[in-house]
């Protein structure tokens, strides 16, 4: 079972670069969500979709663009990237937002942008 | 303001032994708490997830307890092992809205 897919692990960017995090699910789930994870502090919500062609923000938007076009993608978009949004972040999806549903996390993007 | 704290920040205990970790929430209107096991260098994985009307839920020698009247729950790892160590994280959902509200995490090291 490949679960969520992240790719890729590791990346450096140049500040004013940009690039996309790719985030891939074979488990047929509806819902997908992108978080960044900062030292020592919880998990943020970016963005999160409930279906493929609907999109909405989560906590952290700014700086940020998303798509669903399929079920099983949901790429990240970084524009114009900043040192701030140098961090780890971490696709999930769950098959609903149901209260017992669990959510699978891939094993996270780490971005440092200089 | 819907918040999630965990006590302690990071804890180390020897292999055998018993620990509990602690999560206060003051999400409200409560839907359901769950906590994740976070290895170093990987996502978080789901080990329990509690509604309202549930006190007690084990997976293996992870017991998670709730009291949504005090807004606390904890997590008691028994018969530690090495294994263990990682990062155990509090996350409460309330029943309104797309939303998860992570705490920061308690850091569980396991030494022989």
């Amino acid at each position: 079972n490949a679960g969520v897919t992240q790719t890729p692990k590791f990346r450096i960017l140049k500040i004013g670069q940009s690039m996309t995090l790719q985030c891939a699910q074979d488990m047929n789930h509806n819902y997908m969500y992108w978080y960044r994870q900062d030292p020592g502090m919880g998990l943020k919500l970016i963005y999160y979709s409930v279906g493929a062609g609907i999109t909405d923000k989560g906590e952290v938007p700014n700086g940020y663009n998303v798509s669903r076009s399929t079920t099983e993608d949901f790429p990240l978009r970084l524009e114009l990237a900043a040192p701030s949004q140098t961090s780890v972040y971490f696709c999930a999806s769950s098959y609903s937002i149901g209260f017992n549903q669990p959510q699978h996390f891939g094993d996270g993007t780490r971005l440092s942008i200089l | 303001k819907n918040q999630v704290e965990q006590s302690p920040q990071s804890l180390i205990i020897l292999e055998g032994k018993n620990c509990t970790l602690q999560c206060n929430y003051t999400v409200s209107p409560f839907s359901n708490l769950r906590w994740y096991k976070q290895d170093t260098g990987r996502g978080p994985v789901s080990l329990t997830i509690m509604t309202f009307s549930e006190n007690t839920k084990s997976n293996g020698r992870y017991t998670a307890t709730l009291d949504a009247d005090t807004k606390q729950s904890s997590l008691h790892i028994t018969a530690s092992q090495l294994s263990d160590s990682a990062s155990y994280i509090c996350v409460v959902s309330p029943n309104t809205g797309n939303q998860f509200y992570f705490g920061t995490g308690t850091s569980l090291t396991v030494i022989p």
